[in-house]
């Protein structure tokens, strides 16, 4: 069965630091990767997905299907980017998703 | 456009009662689900609908049944609530099955 981990609950870091939160899964197939996030009172969103390739306020992804990874990285932390995360996997067919349990990222100044 | 809307916003409820999860979309989306959030716990998909007219199970969908009443809504019903159900849920659409899903605020369910 797929399963996404992502280990640490909590993150905290200081404005201008770097960040990466990390995201592993397990699949035997050929997984999709999603990074979601939730920003304080307002609703769960995409951030970015391995397939776009694409760059996010500063936030990037690589997909690592030989450490089965996709960790969410930024150079500079920003205090706007305080929010929990959630990785997700989308395997097989359909739109359903497996999510991780969540990291929340405090950027302190 | 208001997305994606769920009522009520805050429920609690006895055990063996019944209740039932409103959804809505007004982005003309094929697709609808229904997930839980519990504490320390990822968001775990209960049921989803390709379209209208369908709908599948999850991977939790003990306890559960669903409606797609038609495209625009997608209602989740809790026939005899269980304090194992108390729980955040949330419901989302998407174009279709490989598009962007997207989130209404969430149901917080107490089930005493």
């Amino acid at each position: 069965a797929q399963r996404v981990t992502q280990p640490e609950k909590l993150l905290s870091v200081f404005k201008g630091a770097p960040v990466e939160l990390k995201c592993n899964y397990s699949y035997s197939g050929s997984p999709e990767l999603f990074w979601y996030v939730q920003y304080s009172r307002q609703r769960l969103q995409l951030l970015l997905r391995h397939i776009s390739r694409e760059s996010i306020k500063g936030f990037t992804a690589d997909l690592n299907k030989g450490e089965t990874s996709f960790h969410l990285k930024k150079p500079f932390a920003q205090e706007e980017d305080s929010a929990m995360y959630y990785c997700a996997l989308r395997t097989g067919g359909g739109n359903k998703l497996t999510f991780g349990t969540g990291t929340q990222l405090k950027v302190e100044l | 456009n208001a997305g994606v809307t769920q009522t009520p916003k805050f429920q609690v409820l006895k055990t063996g009662q019944s209740m039932t999860l409103q959804c809505a979309q007004d982005m003309n989306h094929n697709s609808m689900y229904w997930y839980r959030q519990d504490p320390g716990m990822g968001l775990r998909l209960i049921y989803y609908s390709a379209s209208e007219g369908t709908t599948d199970k999850g991977e939790v969908p003990n306890g559960y049944n669903v409606s797609r009443l038609n495209k625009r809504e997608f209602s989740l019903r809790l026939e005899s609530a269980a304090p194992s159900q108390t729980s955040v849920y949330f419901c989302a659409s998407s174009v279709g099955d490989m598009g962007e899903q997207y989130f209404g605020p969430g149901t917080r369910l107490t089930v005493t």
